[in-house]
């Protein structure tokens, strides 16, 4: 059965903080890692990662796959109130064709 | 921009009736999902489609069924609300088989009383 974990589950910062969000996984035929943002609303795509060691970046958010060690980190630097949200970490198995999704972390940010 | 829309925000439904959740999306995909949200449990699959009429069992099909009679539309359909029925139901869209980004909905916070 396919897995994804996140942690922490929830953490809370100040804004100014640089945040470190981990999502490790067990897949079959591995094919991407997806990150989402989700407020209170839909999830909302930051990004896809499909190699190892190509960091993807937007702004003050990034993110690395490690695919020998199973594991993705979501780096914010310069925290903001607005990165306040549940951060997810999807995974596509090209055995299923299905995204199986971690719990979720929730990232508060006070001012 | 993408855009899929679901037919209700929140609704309220008693105890056995049969609900409908519609979900449309205006960007020609390929592949529609069904997804309830709850907390400490995450997004669970409940059914997804490939194609007009096919249907796919997620992990959590039951007590759920959906109808996909046009490509824009895919509807999930409760036989018989229960109340452990009541989540945050989430539906997505993507554009083909080797495309994994999933566009969702604003969801429908559906409660059973």
């Amino acid at each position: 059965e396919d897995k994804v974990v996140q942690s922490p589950l929830s953490l809370v910062v100040h804004e100014g903080d640089t945040v470190t969000l981990n999502c490790s996984y067990e897949v079959t035929n591995f094919r991407s890692l997806l990150w989402y943002k989700q407020e209170k609303k839909a999830p909302t795509f930051l990004f896809m990662l499909t190699s190892s060691g190509i960091e993807k970046k937007s702004g003050r958010l990034s993110s690395i796959l490690d695919k020998k060690e199973l594991f993705s980190i979501l780096n914010i630097t310069a925290t903001q109130t607005g990165d306040s949200a549940v951060y997810l970490c999807a995974v596509f198995s090209g055995a299923n064709s299905k995204l199986t999704f971690g719990k979720g972390i929730t990232l508060s940010v006070r001012p | 921009d993408v855009k899929v829309t679901q037919s209700s925000r929140y609704l309220v439904k008693r105890t056995g009736e049969k609900v409908f959740l519609e979900c449309v999306q205006d960007m020609d995909h390929e592949n529609m999902f069904w997804y309830r949200q709850d907390p400490g449990l995450g997004l669970r699959l409940i059914y997804f489609s490939y194609d007009v009429k096919m249907k796919e069992k997620g992990d959590i099909p039951e007590g759920y069924s959906v109808s996909r009679e046009k490509k824009e539309r895919f509807s999930l359909i409760l036989e018989s609300a229960s109340t452990n029925q009541t989540s945050m139901y989430l539906c997505a869209s993507s554009p083909g088989t080797q495309t994994y980004e999933q566009y969702f909905g604003p969801g429908t916070r559906l409660t059973v009383t």
